[in-house]
């Protein structure tokens, strides 16, 4: 089976802190990606990556930044966090190629930040 | 850029029965996926069904199908035989040439004993 894992389930940091999320998969997959979900606003991409060290801005990348030194690891970095990125925090990957390949999703975090 | 569109925040449906989730998309890509992804409450979210735009064949994984009509840029996701395990956020997919998705809002599906 397809294993998604993110570091935590649930977590609390305060303003101005710097936060790390990680997301390891175990399948191998070229592509993962950080998605944000909030109620109402479904899934929004804020960053992706294709391959090892590089990375492509999704729809909402602004207060992030992402790191994948490891084909297996990909981790969202929020520099400096503040209230507005309280959300759920979910990562996802898949094989590479055209957009018909099922992406896998993690459990997801959720992040308060207060 | 593309969009999806999902005009159903909630829905309700009794056990037993038939429930159809709406989904409208835009994109320009000439060769593009499809997908309908469920959310279970506090689960992780898994595919329920895929669609390749180029086939006139709609997909169709057990008691779930999909009414797809690409000149419409619809494509509806029918789920038979409700069960109160389908109880979930529903959100539809659009894949991108880079192989990123596009998701709608979301539809919450309640199932009724």
């Amino acid at each position: 089976d397809v294993k998604v894992t993110q570091s935590s389930r649930y977590l609390v940091k305060r303003t101005g802190e710097k936060v790390f999320l990680e997301c390891v998969q175990d399948m191998d997959h070229e592509n993962m990606f950080w998605y944000r979900q909030d109620p109402g606003l479904g899934l929004r991409l804020i960053y992706f990556s294709y391959d090892v060290k590089m990375k492509e801005k999704g729809d909402i990348p602004e207060g992030y930044s992402v790191s994948r030194e490891k084909k297996e690891r990909f981790s969202l970095i929020l520099e400096s966090a503040s209230t507005n990125q309280t959300s759920m925090y979910l990562c996802a990957s898949s094989f590479a190629g055209p957009s018909g390949y099922e992406q896998y999703f993690g459990p997801g975090t959720r992040l308060t930040v207060t | 850029a593309q969009t999806v569109t999902q005009s159903q925040p909630e829905m309700s449906v009794q056990e037993a029965e038939t429930v159809t989730l709406s989904c409208t998309y835009d994109t320009s890509e000439s060769d593009y996926y499809l997908f309908w992804y469920k959310q279970p409450p506090s689960r992780q979210m898994i595919l329920v069904i895929r669609q390749e735009a180029y086939k006139q064949q709609n997909a169709t994984e057990n008691r779930f199908s999909v009414n797809f009509q690409k000149a419409a840029k619809s494509f509806s996701l029918k789920i038979s035989d409700s069960q109160l395990g389908d109880a979930a956020m529903y959100f539809c997919a659009c894949g991108g040439s880079q192989g990123n998705l596009i998701f709608g809002k979301g539809t919450k599906l309640s199932v009724k004993p």
